[in-house]
Order: structure tokens, then sequence, then C-alpha cells
């Protein structure tokens, strides 16, 4: 695997408090993806970066920023929890094989998930 | 607008029977990549098969294929022989190649194999 960790694993928050969820590579790739998983909406893209300090938003930023100060760590952070964020987090990134006697592909690694609770 | 759409929200099969999960998607991106990833119960994401674009052959791994057709832009995953194992939550996903590579998944198929 790409060596991805998300911390932390499970988390119960308060509605209001600010939260901070990180995703750690060992591998220095260069894109990474933060999304969220819901019962019948699969998982939908938050944030995503294609380098230290380059990031965008996807389908569902409102109330989510993110953070890439240096190439193996990409911060969530939600501002203001609401329960409407109670959610699984998955953290991914993406490669692409080339050269070096690989056949060429690509795969997108994934962290384990952090379960977020918010009450 | 990159998209992805899967229209199968759950198919049940018998097991030993193949199964195909329809996969379409849109972009105006010349060169992407398509996955298909397997969730089992336990959450985990399980990579399963990856096609390029520009490749000429559709990709094989073991049980599974991918059935590429460009023209039309649907990339159904094929299990053939299907086992008891494979029922599972399957996520199609694309990603253009160009840019920031943005990576968007479908809404997934739930996959139940019976006995």
């Amino acid at each position: 695997d790409a060596g991805i960790t998300q911390s932390p694993r499970h988390k119960v928050t308060e509605t209001g408090t600010p939260v901070t969820l990180r995703c750690h590579q060992t591998e220095n790739h260069r894109y990474m993806y933060w999304y969220r998983q819901d019962p019948g909406h699969g998982l939908r893209l938050i944030h995503y970066s294609y380098g230290v300090k380059d990031t965008d938003k996807g389908e569902v930023s409102d109330g989510y920023s993110v953070s890439r100060s240096k190439t193996e760590d990409f911060l969530l952070t939600l501002e203001s929890a609401t329960s409407s964020q109670t959610s699984v987090y998955f953290c991914a990134i993406s490669v692409h094989f080339v050269g070096h006697g690989l056949a060429p592909g690509a795969e997108a690694f994934f962290g384990q998930g952090t379960r977020l609770t918010v009450v | 607008a990159q998209k992805i759409t899967q229209t199968q929200p759950g198919m049940f099969v018998q097991e030993k029977e193949a199964v195909t999960l329809d996969c379409t998607y849109d972009t105006s991106d010349p060169s992407y990549g398509l996955f298909w990833y397997k969730q089992p119960s336990s959450g985990e994401m399980i990579f399963l098969i990856y096609q390029g674009s520009y490749d000429q052959q559709n990709a094989t791994e073991g049980r599974y294929s991918l059935n590429f057709q460009k023209a039309r832009k649907s990339a159904n995953l094929v299990i053939s022989a299907s086992q008891l194992g494979d029922s599972a939550m399957y996520f199609c996903a694309m990603r253009e190649d160009q840019g920031a590579q943005k990576l968007v998944f479908g809404q997934g198929t739930r996959l139940t194999i019976n006995p």
C-alpha cells in the first residue's frame, strides 16, 4: 500500500466545535483527496489537493476547509461541526505507475477511514 | 463536467453465475482513468481493477474484467464465477489525467451473492 494513515479513527464531538482530521502518507505522492461516505450517497468528494498549498473544492465542500503545508499531510477541518457532518471520512491518494519496469496503470489508495459523530 | 453514474442500487445473483455491474461516465478530458473498488461490510476500500482511456485492451485481474466501451462511455465490471465472498458494495470511479486529477465516485451498487 501507499502508507496512508488517518487520525483519529473515531471521534465524538459536540455541535459547534472545530474538528481536524489528519491524513498522513509516507510516499510523497502528489494527489490527495478527502471524501465523506453516507448511506445512499456513495463517496462524495469534499476537497482535494494536487500539491503543497494547492487545493480545490469538491462537490460537498461547504463547512469544510483543508490545508496541505507539506507533501505528506492533508488536513481536513470542520470549522464548526454540525450533526449533518456525522459521517465516515476517507482520505485517498492516487498514483500513476509508469516506467521502472512496471506495467502502466494506476491505483487510488485509501486510508482506514474516520468515523465522526457530532452530537 | 466529470460525472460517474451507477444505475443499479442493488443486485442479487446466484453463486457461480457471472455478474455485470454497470458504470457510465462523462468527461471532456481526452485522457482519464477508470477504477473499480469493493467495499465489504468491514468498511475498507479494496482496489479491484484499473482501465486507462488509451488502453487498447480491456483490463483483467483474475475473476474481474472491465468491459470498456469508450464510444458509449461505459466501464462495466464483470465478475466471473461469483462467490459468496463477493457480496459487498462496489464503486466505480474516474480520474481525469490532466490538471488537478480530481477523482470522483459513483453511488455504488450493493451486490448480494445467494448460495
